[in-house]
């Protein structure tokens, strides 16, 4: 079956610009998360949802973060006035959230530059 | 705070040579533990995932470890091959088991 979908892979913008960033989960599962990743580092986690509701968005480092679910399937993080500090590749999972084997999938991610 | 750290953070072996890359953790009251491989510029894909109430997890001639007293785990490959040249990363599940927080990561050549 099919994975978890990004797009775009790359996008490139101007500091200042808005952009936004889409994930396709895996069909059927309820839960989805966005983390960050810098150059040469671990990801990071940004928020999580659970259906349509963020259950968690403490990792979104500022309010020109924010993200939607509105179908529960679908999510798009948005980020306002880009910064060069923003570059990073923003990846995607999901999970069934089922017992204790929450095994969670990843997309391939979207490389955000910012210039 | 979860804090993740792995060691190496890099890696060269030659082929044949099994080896063992190391994972810590500071916060015992871990859910599961997941290691996941990341190749360059690709996401990332699970390789195994260690359930809290488990030791050890094996998949081929990969075997992961877990000591949540020491906070530690271990990912074990036997034989190496180049083709498994990439970065490893392991992260931990938050105790409600809905938020990883990943180390660093530990990049890894296999050279022929």
């Amino acid at each position: 079956g099919a994975g978890v979908s990004q797009t775009p892979s790359n996008k490139v913008t101007e500091k200042g610009k808005y952009v936004e960033l889409r994930c396709d989960p895996i069909s059927g599962h309820t839960a989805l998360y966005w983390y960050r990743q810098s150059l040469g580092q671990g990801p990071e986690f940004l928020i999580y949802f659970q259906g349509t509701g963020a259950a968690d968005d403490s990792g979104l480092p500022n309010d020109r973060f924010f993200a939607v679910r509105p179908e529960g399937s679908v999510s798009t993080l948005k980020i306002q006035r880009t910064e060069r500090g923003d570059s990073a590749v923003y990846l995607c999972a999901s999970s069934l959230l089922t017992g204790r084997v929450n095994t969670q999938y990843f997309g391939p991610g979207t490389r955000l530059t910012v210039l | 705070k979860q804090e993740v750290t792995q060691i190496p953070a890099a890696l060269s072996v030659p082929e044949g040579e099994n080896l063992v890359l190391n994972c810590s953790f500071t916060d015992s009251a871990i859910y599961n533990l997941q290691w996941f491989r990341q190749d360059p510029g690709k996401g990332l894909t699970s390789l195994l995932l260690i359930q809290s109430s488990q030791r050890e997890q094996t998949s081929g001639r990969l075997n992961a470890s877990l000591d949540k007293s020491s906070g530690r785990s271990t990912l074990y490959i036997a034989a190496s091959q180049p083709g498994d040249s990439a970065t490893y990363l392991c992260a931990a599940y938050n105790n409600a088991g809905n938020m990883l927080t990943f180390g660093g990561g530990t990049r890894l050549m296999v050279k022929p």
